[in-house]
């Protein structure tokens, strides 16, 4: 069954760091892109960030770039999400999502539960 | 990055009423558009991608529409569990971007 399943939201102080984690069903890791989306709290969806199949091409919604990194460790099926100089618009549900498709661009089709992360003093 | 934005907002409806969401692009994103249905407190849906093929497992009442920057999502009967936010996605060029929203509720 693929599954995408996060971990590591909380409550931080802005300023903070965090770092999220998504762990993959073996079906997936090694075939499809990987990306981060969040949801502010009664709001919509945004694209945070992307990493290829292979880790050698990532990208970054202009909002985080900077100070997100969104990596995949092979030996864990895992991808992750760094996060430093937290500010409190970046208070969300973070999801993990896979492409319907490979690595091009494509509809999200499957999506993990998401985890809260929550910048407040 | 390419703005979604959708009509109406919100929409009140009865069970049983043909309902059509509109989703507009601020440039043309050919035919790639999604759609996702998402209810309070769970984890968004795919219905439809590439403007009109429905993702495996989603009920024949729901179908897309459109091209270049007006796009719409269509449920010809509405039923009591397609009460929920449906979001209209871009993947046309990066970054992905989604519509706002559009809120369908009981009337």
């Amino acid at each position: 069954e693929v599954q995408l399943v996060e971990s590591g939201g909380g409550l931080v102080q802005p300023g903070g760091s965090l770092r999220l984690s998504c762990s993959v069903s073996r079906s997936i890791f090694n075939n499809y892109a990987l990306h981060w989306l969040r949801q502010a709290p009664g709001k919509g969806l945004e694209y945070v960030s992307a990493i290829s199949s292979n880790g050698g091409s990532r990208h970054y919604a202009a909002s985080v770039k900077g100070r997100f990194t969104i990596s995949r460790d092979n030996s864990k099926n895992e991808v992750s999400l760094q996060m430093t100089s937290l500010r409190v618009e970046d208070t969300a549900v973070y999801y993990c999502a896979k492409y319907l498709g490979g690595n091009s661009l494509d509809a999200f089709d499957v999506w993990g539960q998401g985890t809260m992360v929550t910048v407040s003093s | 990055d390419v703005q979604m934005t959708q009509s109406p907002s919100t929409l009140s409806a009865s069970v049983g009423d043909r309902v059509t969401i509109t989703c507009r692009a601020s440039q043309s994103v050919n035919n790639w558009v999604a759609w996702y249905q998402q209810k309070p407190g769970k984890v968004p849906k795919l219905l439809i991608y590439e403007t009109s093929t429905l993702q495996s497992g989603v009920p024949s009442r729901f179908s897309g529409s459109g091209s270049g920057t007006e796009f719409t999502l269509t449920i010809s009967s509405l039923q009591p569990d397609d009460f929920a936010t449906y979001f209209c996605q871009q993947y046309n060029v990066y970054s992905p971007t989604f519509g706002p929203g559009t809120k369908v509720e009981i009337k």
